[in-house]
């Protein structure tokens, strides 16, 4: 089974629909993040958890929201989507800092194509 | 604050020549770096990664990088270039206790 989960892997949706994006992990990490990825622009950083109560902003958070429910799981939401949402996202997580260091790396679900009509 | 540049958004090479993709950073303090290949349809997979021991890293698929200070580079090569590395790569760089940023990514083309 795979570490990292997401659902659905496609969605196509219209303009001004809420969707949310669901991210489970078993790999017992305490760090999620999500991204989107966008053809010649690499993948952007939207929001990221460090743990279950802590939530913080990425480099393109507006337009969306994020939950952490427990610390497997992360979910994005678009509260109305629009048709410049239509991308590649991918969910990730890493592991705290250990005692040899914060090397930060990261393991990636297979992700969600998502179109915005 | 981290920036990654990868030079050139494409690069193609023949089915046994040298692999070489370029990525520069920018990083205010000593960088982890990443090289992460996303194959068609897949998640990004991990190929090597620089954490401040050896500067000549060694990944998986015979791929290397070698972090130089002096040019700020981590540059990514094979030497003989196989037609399932036709893929896209991205290089990244995080600061301690930072998130990771990526550049935009290299697609690598394999012609027989």
């Amino acid at each position: 089974d795979a570490d990292v989960t997401q659902t659905p892997r496609n969605r196509i949706t219209k303009t001004g629909k809420r969707i949310m994006l669901e991210c489970s992990q078993t790999k017992g990490h305490d760090r999620m993040y999500w991204y989107r990825q966008d053809p010649g622009l690499g993948l952007r950083l939207i929001y990221y958890s460090f743990d279950v109560k802590d939530i913080n902003k990425g480099e393109i958070s507006d337009g969306y929201s994020v939950s952490r429910q427990a610390q497997a799981k992360f979910s994005l939401s678009l509260e109305s989507a629009i048709p410049n949402q239509t991308a590649l996202y991918f969910c990730a997580t890493s592991d705290a800092p250990g005692s040899s260091g914060d090397y930060n790396e990261q393991f990636f679900g297979p992700g969600t194509r998502l179109t915005v009509l | 604050a981290q920036s990654v540049t990868q030079l050139g958004s494409h690069v193609s090479v023949s089915e046994g020549a040298l692999v070489l993709l370029r990525c520069n950073y920018s990083s205010s303090v000593p960088p982890y770096l990443f090289w992460y290949v996303q194959y068609p349809n897949q998640g990004l997979q991990l190929l090597l990664k620089y954490t401040s021991a050896a500067t000549l890293v060694k990944g998986i698929n015979g791929f290397e990088a070698e972090f130089k200070k002096s040019e700020t580079s981590f540059h990514l090569t094979k030497p003989s270039a196989h037609m399932s590395d036709a893929a896209e790569y991205f290089c990244a760089v995080s600061a301690p206790y930072s998130t990771l940023t990526f550049g935009k990514g290299t697609m690598l083309l394999v012609s027989p």
